[in-house]
C-alpha cells in the first residue's frame, strides 16, 4: 500500500548546528503537508507544499518538494532549543476519499 | 474561535469497560478526523467525516469502535469493552473541505486501560 517514510529517526544535534529531516513516498503526491509536534503537544501545521521543485522559507526553517513530487525535506538553520519536537510529513492517498497518510516522524533533540 | 476542543484530556478505565470522548472541531470545518497515537509513532488514521457523513472508517479499526457526528459539528468516539491495547492518544483533528486543507489538531484524549 501507499506509504510515507522519514529518515532519520532522530537527530541530537547542538544548539547552533543544522537539521535536515527527508520524507519519501512510494507514490506521486499531489501536495506535501509538514507539522510539529513538540513533547507532550499534538502536532501543528507548518506548511504545504504543491509545485514540483517548490522550496518555501520560513524564518529558519526551509522546505523542499522534489521535481518527481515523490519526496521533500525539511532544513533548520543554526537549531534552537525552541526547535526540539518531532517533524511528521504528510501526503494524500489516492483515490476517492483522500485523506492523509503520514511519515513517523523524526525527533529532534536540542544539546544546549 | 478557540481552535479543537477534546473531551476529556485524560481517561483511566478498567479493560472491559465502555468510554466515550467528544471532539468539538473549528466550527467552520466541514471535514473532522479521528486519529490514534502511540509513542514515537505518527497519528494513525482511524475515521473521518464530512459534515455529518461517515466517509471512510480504517480497515484497522475492531468493530468495537464506532464514531459519530450527529448535526455534522461536534463528533464522539465510543470504544466498547476496552482492552490494553486501546492505551493510547485519540487525536481529533478539522479541516475545510478540499484536498490539502491543513488539519487542524485538539490536544488529545490520553486513555490508559489498566
Amino acid at each position: 500500500g501507499q506509504q510515507v517514510m522519514q529518515i532519520p529517526q532522530y537527530q541530537h544535534v547542538q544548539e547552533g548546528e543544522d537539521f535536515t529531516t527527508y520524507c519519501n513516498s512510494s507514490t506521486t503526491l499531489s501536495n506535501i503537508q509538514w507539522y510539529k509536534q513538540r513533547p507532550g503537544g499534538h502536532p501543528v501545521f507548518l506548511i504545504q507544499l504543491v509545485k514540483s521543485g517548490e522550496v518555501k522559507k520560513q524564518k529558519r526553517l526551509t522546505f523542499q518538494f522534489g521535481e518527481a513530487k515523490k519526496n521533500s525535506s525539511l532544513h533548520i538553520t543554526a537549531t534552537q532549543t525552541t526547535d526540539v519536537g518531532t517533524y511528521f510529513c504528510a501526503g494524500p492517498t489516492t483515490g476517492n476519499n483522500r485523506k492523509l497518510i503520514w511519515g513517523l516522524g523524526t525527533s529532534l533533540a536540542v544539546n544546549p | 474561535d478557540t481552535g479543537v476542543s477534546q473531551d476529556p484530556r485524560h481517561k483511566i478505565t478498567k479493560r472491559g469497560q465502555n468510554v466515550t470522548f467528544r471532539c468539538d472541531p473549528i466550527s467552520e470545518h466541514n471535514r473532522l478526523y479521528w486519529y490514534r497515537q502511540t509513542l514515537g509513532q505518527g497519528p494513525e488514521f482511524l475515521t473521518y467525516f464530512q459534515n455529518e457523513a461517515q466517509l471512510e472508517k480504517s480497515r484497522l479499526l475492531s468493530d468495537r469502535f464506532s464514531a459519530e457526528r450527529p448535526k455534522g459539528s461536534f463528533s464522539t468516539l465510543e470504544i466498547q469493552r476496552t482492552e490494553q491495547g486501546d492505551s493510547a492518544m485519540y487525536l481529533c483533528a478539522s479541516s475545510f473541505d478540499g484536498e490539502g486543507s491543513p488539519l487542524h489538531f485538539g490536544n488529545g484524549t490520553r486513555l490508559t486501560v489498566t
